[in-house]
């Protein structure tokens, strides 16, 4: 079964300085996309970065990028001069099945504070 | 173009009583999917729904259902509610295709007494 694992539940960053989160998987397919979704206190879940497993170059949005490392099922998150804003839990996701899909299987999240 | 719209935004209900939330996808959007949030188990996919037909599910109780209309538009409908479905129920609505965006809405926070 697919799986998704993020095993830190909190992280602190200072304002401007750069922070990685984590995120681990599980899949046998060799097709695939992962995304990361950050949710502010607003409680929207908004779409962060998106990475599709066979493209080599790890996928940038301006200071958000990934590290992607297909064999070892990992896909983390940098965030670059980190902004208040940026405060938010972070999840990471991965579709279930293969094709067109809407179901996403979670990570457990990142609760993500900025200091100033 | 409007974004995913859930209402209502908050709700309380007593155990025993059922409840039925809604979702407006982003017009053209004909996929519609349901999550459950908690604390303690996280995001827990509900079920999706695509062109009025259910294509995914979840692993709920019976007593979770849903439907879609022709305009897309879904419900979700929870019955017979213990304290334990407190949650944020949160919908997502996405275009057709492979790799295409899910989109969300702002959740509908139950609360179960």
């Amino acid at each position: 079964a697919q799986t998704v694992t993020q095993s830190q539940p909190e992280m602190s960053v200072q304002e401007a300085e750069t922070v990685t989160l984590s995120c681990t998987y599980d899949t046998s397919e060799s097709d695939y996309y992962l995304f990361w979704y950050k949710q502010p206190p607003s409680r929207q879940m908004i779409l962060v970065i998106r990475q599709e497993a066979y493209k080599q170059q790890n996928a940038t949005e301006n200071r958000f990028s990934v590290n992607f490392q297909k064999a070892a099922k990992s896909f983390s998150l940098k965030i670059s001069d980190s902004q208040l804003g940026d405060a938010a839990m972070y999840f990471c996701a991965y579709p279930n099945g293969s094709g067109n899909t809407g179901k996403l299987i979670f990570g457990q999240g990142t609760t993500l504070q900025v200091k100033p | 173009k409007a974004g995913v719209t859930q209402t209502p935004r908050y709700l309380i209900k007593t155990r025993g009583q059922q409840v039925t939330l809604s979702c407006s996808p982003i017009s053209g959007h004909r996929s519609v999917s349901w999550y459950q949030q908690t604390p303690g188990q996280g995001l827990q996919f509900l079920f999706e729904y695509f062109s009025e037909t259910q294509r995914n599910k979840g692993n709920f109780p019976g007593r979770f259902s849903g439907r879609q209309f022709s305009n897309s538009r879904s419900e979700m409908n929870v019955s017979t509610l213990e304290l334990g479905d407190s949650a944020l129920y949160l919908c997502a609505s996405r275009e057709q295709g492979i790799r295409a965006e899910a989109f969300f809405g702002q959740g509908t926070r139950l609360t179960v007494v």
